[in-house]
């Protein structure tokens, strides 16, 4: 069946970049998504990228996708306090009915 | 436009009790999800709605039943409830489209404890 893993607990230093990583087990899965929840709030969509893509840009976030070793990352350039939050991998696993499989989440710690 | 509308945003229950959490988006989507939140394991799918009037299971139906009677809500039903339902429920919608990226969006949580 499906799994999607991801590290527990991320601390990084103000201003330096951080990486947070994912791995999945679907090879058949078409998109991937990153998801940021903040504390007392819903899951927010950051980004996603598309299975035949290797990289994907979107202003401070990088999208990496390694799809010979299932392996997902995100790297957040700059980090910011506002940054710290938990970050949700998910990959989609089914056209019908949207399904979506989600990691158990990474907690980014941000020091000032 | 509120997107995804989640109410009670709290609750606590006893053993035993029945409450319903109540799920509406405005965005016209035709695909809604319910799922439940527990420390260190992500999130995982109770039941889901595919249309008004349809529903399905999930991976962790047990205890939970739902209800689509109209396209923009989407019920979360605890007949009974039990300790072990003491989590964070999240509801989700997106649109229907079976190719292409179609994300799902989410209300911001209805905190749930059962004493």
């Amino acid at each position: 069946g499906e799994d999607v893993e991801q590290s527990l607990f991320l601390s990084v230093r103000e201003g330096d970049s951080s990486v947070i990583n994912c791995t999945y087990t679907d090879s058949s899965s078409t998109y991937l998504y990153w998801y940021k929840q903040e504390p007392g709030a819903g899951l927010q969509l950051l980004t996603y990228i598309f299975s035949n893509m290797d990289m994907k840009q979107d202003q401070r976030l990088t999208v990496l996708l390694n799809k010979k070793d299932k392996h997902l990352s995100l790297r957040i350039a700059d980090t910011q306090t506002g940054d710290s939050a938990i970050y949700f991998c998910a990959e989609k696993v089914s056209d019908a009915g949207n399904m979506l499989t989600f990691g158990g989440g990474t907690r980014l710690m941000v020091k000032p | 436009n509120a997107g995804v509308t989640q109410t009670p945003k709290f609750r606590v229950l006893k053993t035993g009790q029945s409450m319903t959490l109540l799920c509406a988006q405005d965005m016209n989507h035709e695909y809604m999800y319910w799922y439940r939140q527990d420390p260190g394991m992500g999130l995982r799918l109770i039941h889901y709605s595919v249309g008004e009037g349809t529903t399905a299971k999930g991976e962790v139906p047990d205890g939970y039943n739902v209800s689509r009677l109209k396209k923009q809500n989407f019920l979360l039903g605890l007949e009974s409830a039990a300790p072990s339902q003491t989590s964070v429920y999240f509801c989700a919608s997106s649109y229907s489209l079976r190719v292409g990226n179609q994300p799902q969006h989410f209300g911001d949580g209805t905190r749930l404890s059962i004493l």
